[in-house]
């Protein structure tokens, strides 16, 4: 079984409705990450959390909120999805001691119509 | 933003070649690590490098890194078909990862 599961894996939405992906990781991990990815941009931090009671904005959190709900399950919300959220997102987590390798899911493919 | 750059943005080589990949980034580091990402999929770690190291290997990987000139390589020996994918540097500084904007590599069978 893969150590980190993201749901759904493919969704098509209309601009304004609010959304929610969701991750789930048995790594046992403390910390957990969620990325997003535009051709030719790599990955960019939008928020990451270090454990349960911190949550922390990355580069580009705008327009987006996210939930630790345990130390395995770790969800962003896009409250009002606009167009140019449309892009590949990814959670991740880390041990956050060496060797800090990250751990990511598979994906999601989120597009705003 | 982005911290690490790689160069070229793409690379498209016959099986059997070797492949080089650098990257470059423009503050202190406690680590840089090297990720693969095949189409569509998430990134899968590589190798990690620490700042006091200058060069590691594993299997057909070898990294460098120069931390006087801030840049970073990953060297792909007999390169495969199945080596075909986007290749990722982050750069690690405490608590913050950055990752590049990737090199997308083609070997050609």
């Amino acid at each position: 079984d893969a150590d980190v599961t993201q749901t759904p894996r493919n969704r098509i939405t209309k601009t304004g409705k609010r959304i929610m992906l969701e991750c789930s990781q048995t790594k046992g991990h403390d910390r957990m990450y969620w990325y997003r990815q535009d051709p030719g941009l790599g990955l960019r931090l939008i928020y990451y959390s270090f454990d349960v009671k911190d949550i922390n904005k990355g580069e580009i959190s705008d327009g987006y909120s996210v939930s630790r709900q345990a130390q395995a399950k770790f969800s962003l919300s896009l409250e009002s999805a606009i167009p140019n959220q449309t892009a590949l997102y990814f959670c991740a987590t880390t041990s956050g001691s060496y060797p800090y390798e990250q751990y990511f899911g598979p994906g999601t493919r989120l597009t705003v119509t | 933003s982005q911290q690490g750059e790689e160069d070229p943005q793409a690379l498209s080589i016959q099986e059997g070649e070797n492949a080089t990949m650098n990257c470059s980034y423009k503050t202190s580091i406690n680590n840089l690590q090297w990720y693969r990402q095949n189409s569509g999929r998430g990134l899968v770690h590589l190798i990690l490098i620490r700042s006091n190291e200058r060069e590691k290997h594993s299997g057909r990987l070898r990294v460098t890194l120069d931390t006087s000139k801030k840049s970073s390589s990953l060297l792909i020996t007999a390169s495969r078909a199945a080596d075909t994918a986007s290749y990722f540097c982050a750069t690690v500084n405490n608590n913050d990862m950055r990752f590049g904007a990737g090199t997308r590599l083609t070997v050609k069978p």
